[in-house]
């Protein structure tokens, strides 16, 4: 099965920095890279996802960077904000089947 | 709105007794999940179901049951519970159907249900 790795485990930044998670997956047929952002006590909810067929992928702060020579897909967060604290997920799916998650990444936004 | 609910939220039970969690969803999904979320361990798949008469077991199946009883209910059973099934189990659906774009994947949570196996 799909093994999918993700670090760090816990991220601090100052307000305004950027923030970077990093994933990476073992299975070639995967082709679906979801990232999910589940605030204290919520729910997790989808923010970004990427498809096997396009590279990079941007929505206002956040993008998603997919290498899938190399088995590895990135979050980049610019100019982060306190409300951006939360934990991340990554996922891999091959055809938005079965989907492997992440271990996931706290992520601290200090004002 | 359309949404996912899990019952109970929260439960304290002891070992070797039966527990069910329950998800109904008003989506109109056809895919139903169950995840378990332990700390540093992310996300586990338990079982899935793509629709009624289909039931698939995850990374994590041992000691759980399922059942889909309707489109909408999806059930999970731990049948004789253990200290180690303490966790925040997810409910989760997502949508095959396409319509005139690529299904999406995306993946819609309840709002958990916490188990505490004493």
């Amino acid at each position: 099965g799909e093994n999918v790795e993700q670090h760090p485990s816990t991220l601090s930044v100052q307000e305004g920095d950027s923030a970077v998670i990093k994933c990476t997956y073992s299975d070639s047929a995967s082709n679906y890279f979801p990232w999910y952002k589940q605030e204290l006590g919520k729910r997790p909810q989808l923010i970004i996802d990427i498809r096997s067929n396009v590279g990079e992928k941007k929505d206002q702060r956040i993008a998603v960077t997919l290498n899938k020579t190399a088995k590895h897909f990135s979050l980049h967060i610019t100019e982060t904000q306190p409300e951006d604290s939360a934990v991340y997920f990554c996922a891999a799916s091959n055809t938005g089947n079965q989907f492997y998650f992440g271990t996931g990444t706290s992520l601290t936004v200090i004002p | 709105d359309a949404d996912v609910t899990q019952t109970p939220r929260n439960r304290i039970t002891k070992t070797g007794k039966r527990i069910m969690l329950e998800c109904s969803q008003t989506k109109g999904h056809d895919r139903m999940y169950w995840y378990r979320q332990d700390p540093g361990l992310g996300l586990r798949l338990i079982y899935y179901s793509f629709d009624v008469k289909d039931i698939n077991k995850g990374e994590i199946s041992d000691g759980y049951s399922v059942s889909r009883q309707a489109q909408a209910k999806f059930s999970l059973s731990l049948e004789s519970a253990i200290p180690n099934q303490t966790a925040l189990y997810f409910c989760a659906t997502s949508d095959r159907r396409t319509s005139g774009r690529a299904h999406t994947g995306e993946l819609f949570f309840g709002e958990g249900s916490r188990l505490t196996v004493l």
